[in-house]
């Protein structure tokens, strides 16, 4: 079955990098997004990795991606109070057009 | 490019009563998606459509949410009758037709049942 999990909360100092962890249980997924929330928004898409690749870099975005352990991450280096929000990691499988499964999302709050 | 509209932004009625939802998705994306988010938690399937036939609903509600899309572009997500339960963020996506095509989502609308 599809199951994504992250940790609620993490808290860093602005300035700092970010590591936001998520791990999946579903071997045929092989789309995974990243996804930014902030309050009363929609979700906006920051960034997403084929499961073909190990890692993804986009500015100060970086993905890394262990298929083995089903384990994904995203780095934000530098961070800035802007980037305060609800992070959520969802995961897609290969067939065509297909629901998004997320995670709870991570509430990241960067400290001035 | 206009991004996905969806109205209203905000709803607060009582349990037992109807409520309505619409969605506009991004021109050209035939794919479109609803999704309800609890608060604290991931946002959840409720209906797919391509055009306007319908690929998954295996998690509506059936016996109170209803969903249409009837000319493949717009399309409206109806509860009757509420209940508290149903209090989310109810949001719309959409996406191109293909592999891995990103979805797009609108701003959501919060709904609250009394």
């Amino acid at each position: 079955g599809e199951d994504v999990e992250q940790s609620l909360f993490l808290s860093v100092r602005e300035g700092d990098s970010s590591v936001i962890n998520c791990t999946y249980t579903d071997s045929s997924s092989t789309y995974l997004y990243w996804y930014k929330q902030e309050p009363g928004a929609g979700l906006q898409l920051l960034t997403y990795i084929f499961s073909n690749m190990d890692m993804k870099q986009d500015q100060r975005l970086t993905v890394l991606l262990n298929k083995k352990d089903k384990h994904l991450s995203l780095r934000i280096a530098d961070t800035q109070t802007g980037d305060s929000a609800i992070y959520f990691c969802a995961e897609s499988i290969n067939s065509g057009n297909t629901p998004l499964v997320f995670g709870k999302g991570t509430r990241l709050s960067v400290i001035a | 490019e206009a991004g996905v509209a969806q109205s209203p932004r905000y709803k607060i009625i009582e349990k037992r009563q109807s409520v309505a939802f619409w969605c506009n998705p991004i021109s050209g994306h035939a794919t479109l998606y609803w999704y309800q988010q609890i608060l604290g938690q991931g946002p959840k399937l409720l209906i797919q459509f391509q055009n306007n036939g319908v690929v998954d609903d295996s998690q509506l509600p059936k016996d109170r949410f209803s969903a249409e899309r009837l000319k493949g572009v717009d399309s409206t997500l109806k509860i009757q009758p509420a209940k508290l339960e149903d209090s989310a963020v109810y949001l719309c996506a959409s996406s191109l037709v293909g592999r891995g095509e990103t979805q797009y989502f609108g701003p959501g609308t919060r709904l609250l049942v009394l």
